[in-house]
């Protein structure tokens, strides 16, 4: 059973154009983040939602916008996509139950603006 | 930025203990140390996280120095698909705290 799926997988595109990820969570969290992954592999935090409301928004540019239709599901919708867009977006959610608070992963989406 | 310090890589030997440093002297009392790592193309995976004591789980042991400036991930018996970046974070237990990876250990066990 996957803990927390994104699609698509991979996604090529063109400069200019509007594209969304899909992330979703089924273990119950309440907290959901967005992180990008550059070329040089530093791993950014871009988004955090908490029971669908916005909690933390790095400096990121509003052509990026993230939608929480529901706890168990984040998404992240791009317009205007630019080259240095490119990079591999990860989605998490977060356990901070008991005495810990861990981040699952999801697998990753490698955006590809040409 | 991250408030970690840690070699950018280390080489190990298959079945053998691979040791991970990592200094963060400028850590808070509230500040826990997480350690994840990140296999190729793969998103990152919790291992390991503790305060104060040291901590064992099933997959890694931490110890962390009395004065808490530093600690060291051990994987008891390193095999080939351990080989990968690992992270050493700080992080309080705060509402709104945010992880922050810094650029982490490649780790690369040899046969």
């Amino acid at each position: 059973d996957t803990a927390v799926s994104q699609t698509p997988k991979y996604l090529v595109t063109q400069m200019g154009n509007d594209k969304s990820i899909k992330c979703e969570q089924n273990l119950g969290h309440d907290t959901m983040y967005w992180y990008k992954q550059d070329s040089k592999k530093f791993l950014k935090i871009m988004f955090s939602y908490n029971n669908k409301e916005l909690i933390i928004n790095e400096t990121v540019p509003n052509r990026f916008s993230p939608k929480s239709p529901d706890k168990a599901h984040l998404n992240l919708h791009i317009n205007s996509l630019e080259l240095g867009d490119s990079a591999v977006y990860f989605c998490a959610s977060r356990d901070h139950r008991g005495s810990g608070d861990t981040q699952y992963f999801g697998p990753g989406t490698r955006l590809t603006v040409l | 930025d991250a408030k970690t310090t840690q070699p950018p890589s280390m080489d190990c030997a298959e079945g053998r203990a691979a040791n991970l440093p990592c200094n963060h002297s400028t850590i808070s009392g509230n500040e826990y140390v997480y350690w994840y790592r990140q296999i190729h193309s793969q998103g990152p995976q919790y291992i390991i996280h503790g305060l104060k004591n040291n901590e064992t789980n099933e997959m890694a042991s931490l110890i962390i120095t009395e004065d808490r400036k530093s600690s060291t991930l051990i994987l008891p018996h390193a095999t080939l698909r351990d080989t990968a970046v690992y992270y050493c974070i700080v992080f309080p237990l705060e509402y709104g705290n945010k992880l922050v990876f810094g650029a982490g250990t490649i780790l690369r066990v040899k046969s």
